[in-house]
């Protein structure tokens, strides 16, 4: 199984409103990432959790916090966003950091900013 | 010069044909190689990585791998219109510890 869940499928938030994207996988992987995808562009990636530690900051601006509960959870909370922000973000887990071990994506959060 | 590589496209096939996707990378020390197929609105899929020279195959898809000269293809056979969607050539490297996209083929494959 190489299921990466993600909720909820949408999301439509103000520019002054708190929320939270959350994404699970059980497959025992070690290494969680969270990418934003805008459209008819490949994914960016913007953190990467290795064994529940943040290894990975690619200068994301603060309005986006992530965190690792556990092993199986990642969540990327947002706060006082812009309307560019709005975008695809993809959850995905890999095995390990390695490079030699692939990424599985969940189905991702559709995100508008009003 | 881009890291990663691909013609945007659209690829335009005939059912039945074989869809020839093809990725060229900068960095010498990249080690892993995967294609992920991508449907409008959707989640990247992956379908194909490959670590050695060669070919490797699963079903209707081979991924073609050539470190000499930098360059990754994926082949379709027997295109069918639900292969119709955009594919994306990514690389992992020990020397940039992450993955790099291209910017993805987009194949339309007709009846």
């Amino acid at each position: 199984d190489t299921e990466v869940t993600q909720t909820p499928k949408h999301l439509v938030m103000g520019m002054t409103n708190k929320k939270s994207l959350k994404c699970e996988q059980h497959m025992g992987h070690r290494a969680m990432y969270w990418y934003k995808q805008k459209a008819k562009k490949p994914p960016e990636l913007m953190f990467v959790y290795s064994y529940e530690k943040l290894s990975i900051n690619e200068s994301v601006p603060s309005r986006f916090s992530p965190e690792c509960p556990n092993s199986s959870l990642l969540n990327l909370h947002l706060h006082a966003l812009q309307p560019e922000d709005s975008a695809l973000y993809l959850c995905a887990s890999s095995q390990d950091r390695h490079p030699s071990y692939e990424q599985y994506f969940g189905p991702g959060t559709r995100l508008t900013v009003t | 010069q881009k890291e990663v590589e691909q013609n945007s496209g659209p690829l335009s096939v005939p059912e039945g044909a074989i869809a020839s996707l093809n990725c060229t990378y900068s960095d010498r020390g990249s080690q892993s190689f995967f294609w992920y197929r991508q449907y409008s609105g959707k989640s990247p899929e992956l379908i194909m990585f490959i670590y050695s020279n060669g070919d490797k195959e699963d079903g209707r898809f081979t991924a073609q791998l050539n470190k000499a000269s930098q360059y990754v293809s994926l082949l379709i056979r027997d295109s069918q219109p639900s292969d119709s969607a955009t594919y994306l050539c990514a690389v992992n490297s020990i020397n940039t510890d992450k993955l790099i996209f291209g910017t993805g083929t987009r194949l339309q494959v007709f009846p």
